[in-house]
């Protein structure tokens, strides 16, 4: 098995940028999905492939890669992004599929 | 449109076994491999099983071997998680998911959950 490292928690101002990281030494080999999640509900998919908005998510979520870190970056948050965050990926055969530990947004 | 709806959950006591469902609709079922996530309450996802297109293949995340069974009925557009022996600590919402695109793993389509909460 392996890890996916995220921080605990980002906070920003409304209009500010955030930034939230996914560690893990299998990275460069496998893509990362990330997930919001607001209370009480199901987790939505904003960012697949590293890099892919799926249709219906804001222009303001992207995504990056370098090396072992994936980011996710919210452009101009808003107060309807406070959410928890999570990171997916999987191993080098994708047999087995992992979740970093979540990152709790605060719009400020 | 992709529907997936958990059924199954519920109070149930220490050591007992409970058997999840989670019905598909509005996609080719048999088309995606399927995963079961779990969620403690005020934690984060943990991954379960996933489980192949065609139920040949299923693997689990290390501390789930041995009392979780993950399955599928492609007639019935159905997927299944068996619990065995449960425990106070699989007390959580088990959450049914598709894999996003064929072939790709990740999920990108998720149900509401189920509440399991095992409970003397």
């Amino acid at each position: 098995s392996y890890e996916l490292t995220q921080p605990p928690s980002v906070s920003v101002s409304p209009g500010q940028t955030a930034r939230i990281t996914c560690s893990g030494d299998v990275l460069p080999k496998q893509y990362v999905y990330w997930y919001q999640q607001k209370p009480g509900q199901a987790p939505v998919l904003v960012i697949y492939k590293d890099t892919e908005r799926p249709s219906g998510i804001p222009e303001r979520f992207s995504g990056s890669s370098s090396g072992t870190t994936v980011t996710l970056t919210i452009s101009g948050v808003q107060a309807e992004d406070e959410a928890d965050y999570y990171c997916q990926s999987a191993d080098t055969s994708a047999t087995y599929c992992v979740f970093g530990g979540g990152t709790k947004l605060t719009v400020l | 449109q992709v529907q997936l709806v958990e059924s199954g959950g519920g109070v149930v006591q220490p050591g007992r076994s409970l058997r999840l469902s989670c019905a598909a609709s509005g996609f080719t079922f048999s088309d995606y491999a399927m995963h079961w996530v779990r969620q403690t309450p005020g934690k984060g996802l943990e991954w379960v099983a996933i489980i192949s297109q065609d139920g040949s293949n299923k693997y689990y995340a290390d501390s789930m071997k041995g009392r979780f069974s993950i399955s599928r009925d492609n007639s019935k557009n159905t997927l299944y998680l068996q619990i065995n022996s449960l425990r106070g600590e699989d007390t959580a919402v088990y959450y049914c998911a598709r894999e996003f695109r064929v072939g790709g793993t990740l999920i990108g389509y998720w149900g509401r959950g189920t509440l399991v909460t095992v409970s003397p």
